[in-house]
């Protein structure tokens, strides 16, 4: 299975709310990272955790690492409808000389005017 | 312009044609992915390349190769395309963080649909 997976699947909220997504991951990693994917298009890079960070914030995103549960959390304040997409966690693998970031199956989160 | 550019966006081809996509990088990265994305898998990770002289390959590489003609460029192929191939493929690049790779700058994708 997938190293990071992400939970829920699918989120709806309402614009204005906070919406907050998981990642669990199963083995040691450097460093976890998020993405933003609009429907059909490239991933965007929104923010990198490293394994020696507990928090990490970026405008209204907060991300969390909780490496002894091996979760991370991504935060979006105050959503808007233009943070519909699907959002990816990657994860870097601790020995990573030669390997490459896993990404999770990704939530796709839906805001309703 | 675009920092990651792959050609072409769009290809319908028919299932035993050899079909090739192109990825283009004007941002000095060595690393160079091919990445395909299903619904509800999300990426997998095809082949990748740490610098011209390093090829690898990746999670589901069979049926596809690669080739590394320059530091910008990295061009994926389906030697014999199979209606399973049919998919989102994205072209990534990163640089090198010291230890592990640093954020994945992807291009807009091509989407392969295989008859």
């Amino acid at each position: 299975s997938q190293q990071g997976e992400e939970d829920p699947q699918a989120l709806s909220i309402q614009e204005g709310e906070n919406a907050t997504m998981n990642c669990s991951y199963k083995t040691s990693i450097n460093n976890l990272q998020w993405y933003r994917q609009n429907s059909g298009r490239g991933l965007v890079h929104l923010i990198l955790i490293r394994s020696n960070e507990r928090e990490k914030h970026s405008g209204r995103l907060r991300v969390t690492l909780d490496t002894s549960k091996k979760s991370s959390s991504l935060l979006i304040t105050a959503s808007r409808a233009a943070d519909t997409a699907s959002y990816f966690c990657a994860t870097g693998p601790m020995d990573n000389y030669g390997q490459n970031f896993v990404f999770g199956p990704g939530t796709r989160l839906s805001v309703l005017p | 312009d675009a920092d990651v550019t792959q050609t072409p966006r769009n290809r319908i081809t028919k299932t035993g044609k050899r079909i090739m996509l192109e990825c283009s990088q004007t941002k000095g990265h060595d690393r160079m992915y091919w990445y395909r994305q299903d619904p509800g898998l999300g990426l997998r990770l095809i082949y990748y390349s740490f610098d011209v002289k390093d090829i690898n390959k990746g999670e589901i590489s069979d049926g596809y190769s690669v080739s590394r003609q320059a530091q910008a460029k990295f061009s994926l192929s389906l030697e014999s395309a199979i209606p399973n191939q049919t998919a989102l493929y994205f072209c990534a690049t990163s640089d090198w963080g010291g230890l592990v790779s640093d954020e994945q700058f992807f291009g807009p994708g091509t989407r392969l649909t295989v008859l």
